[in-house]
């Protein structure tokens, strides 16, 4: 299987700390996306990384790709309560997207 | 505003019965996806459309059918052939397929064995 698996399960920081989430997969892969998904609601699209860039930016999220460990991480810098979330990484090598079972992020004021 | 919509947020099933669950966007999008969420997990992959009146199983479509009769629409129906139904089904949609579309989805169905 290439489905991607996040580490740490779950993450407790405070607010204005940086929150760091790891992805792991297994197989080769086109591209790979962060999503983040609030209590109850649908998943939100994050950023999207190529197999051939190293790392992207956007606002307080960073993200790196090395596809000689076949792994991911996703930095949010200078964290907010609202960042309290599900972080989920997908993978796709083709068509369709292989979710991980996500990180929970808590974020305490 | 563009955007997909879910209905019911909430949806409880008697034994044996067959239940259908409304997915509806207006971003023009031509490819669709029907995803189920249980408890801890990632997402598992039922159906998906790329095209209007074409559909493809996904990773467990047993227990599932779906439709795709307008660019718009796409529901899924919970048959009585799947045994353990409970769970939070997501549905998104994307511009084309292809993994370099990002997924856009709706705010999920919540469905409850009675």
């Amino acid at each position: 299987s290439q489905q991607g698996e996040e580490d740490p399960q779950a993450l407790s920081i405070q607010e204005g700390e940086n929150a760091t989430m790891n992805c792991s997969y297994k197989t080769s892969i086109n591209n790979l996306q962060w999503y983040r998904q609030n209590s109850g609601r649908g998943l939100v699209h994050l950023i999207l990384i190529r197999s051939n860039e190293r790392e992207k930016h956007s606002g307080r999220l960073r993200v790196t790709l090395d596809t000689s460990k076949k792994s991911s991480s996703l930095l949010i810098t200078a964290s907010r309560a609202a960042d309290t979330a599900s972080y989920f990484c997908a993978t796709s090598n083709g068509q369709n997207f292989v979710f991980g079972p996500g990180t929970r992020l808590s974020v305490l004021p | 505003d563009g955007g997909i919509t879910q209905s019911p947020k909430y949806l409880f099933r008697k034994e044996g019965q067959n239940v259908t669950l409304s997915c509806e966007q207006n971003l023009n999008h031509d490819a669709m996806y029907w995803y189920r969420q249980d408890p801890g997990q990632g997402l598992r992959l039922i159906y998906y459309s790329q095209i209007v009146n074409d559909f493809q199983k996904g990773d467990i479509a047993e227990g599932y059918s779906v439709s795709r009769e307008k660019k718009e629409s796409f529901p899924l129906t919970v048959t009585s052939a799947q045994k353990n139904p409970t769970a939070f089904y997501l549905c998104a949609s994307s511009i084309g397929t292809g993994s370099n579309q990002p997924q856009h989805f709706g705010d999920g169905t919540r469905l409850s064995i009675l």
